[in-house]
């Protein structure tokens, strides 16, 4: 079971909004360390999408955004297209025992 | 831009040894800290370990500790992981991906902007 929980997923019509949750506990999420969400294609490599909790990187479309307050963050993409059909993880560090660098556990999004 | 590319993976026998390396291009390697993550089949993304820019600090997930050892030889822009006493546990794709940020200097702030194609490492009798 992960550190940072993530509905298993979500799902939305073309043009719609979603967003995807990711719950995390006052060692990690809720402790201020940053939160960065990846997207998974099967057969590709994880692509950076959020980082420091609400920065994309460059060539990430705008409707693509993180946000965070405190022990969850949120992604929601708006306009959503067939092509953002994918596996979404969230990821932080914590300093528990456990420690260090943690993901969710991941959201399937389906385009309808 | 850049680009990473691992090698090494393999089927094994539990208890035996595999290193996995993974070669870079296209940015100055010993300025960002390295990180290895293993997807499971059907699981999600798993930290594994990483490593400074510098190589001296390296910090291993609980679940490899004492048996995996992350390193790195900056003069040939490479980045090695190397596994012992595996277990079927271990079976996955395993990933380097590099730190976004060379200004990063601890796991508390790293975040991965380039990933490998990864390799599979299964560990079956």
């Amino acid at each position: 079971q992960s550190v940072l929980t993530q509905p298993p997923s979500v799902s939305g019509a073309p043009g719609q909004r979603v967003t995807i949750s990711c719950t995390g506990s006052n060692s990690n999420i809720g402790a201020g360390y940053n939160v960065n969400w990846f997207q998974l294609i099967p057969g590709t490599s994880p692509k950076l999408l959020i980082f420091d909790d609400n920065n994309r990187p460059s060539g990430v479309p705008a409707r693509i955004s993180g946000s965070k307050s405190g022990t969850s963050a949120s992604l929601a993409i708006t306009g959503l297209q067939a092509e953002d059909e994918a596996e979404y993880y969230c990821q932080s560090y914590d300093s528990s025992l456990t420690g260090y660098i943690i993901f969710g556990g991941g959201t399937k999004l389906t385009v309808l | 831009e850049g680009q990473l590319l691992e090698s090494g993976g393999g089927v094994v026998q539990p208890g035996e040894t595999l290193r996995l390396s993974c070669g870079a291009s296209g940015f100055t390697f010993g300025m960002f800290a390295m990180t290895w993550v293993r997807q499971a089949p059907g699981k999600g993304l798993e930290w594994v370990a990483s490593i400074s820019g510098s190589g001296s600090f390296t910090y291993h997930a609980d679940s490899v500790q004492g048996r995996f050892i992350i390193s790195r030889d900056n003069s040939k822009n490479t980045l090695f992981l190397q596994m012992s006493d595996l277990r079927a546990e271990d079976t996955a794709v395993y990933y380097c991906a590099k730190d976004l940020s060379s200004y990063c200097s601890s796991p508390t702030c790293y975040s991965f902007d380039l990933w490998g194609q990864g390799t599979l490492v299964t560990v079956s009798s």
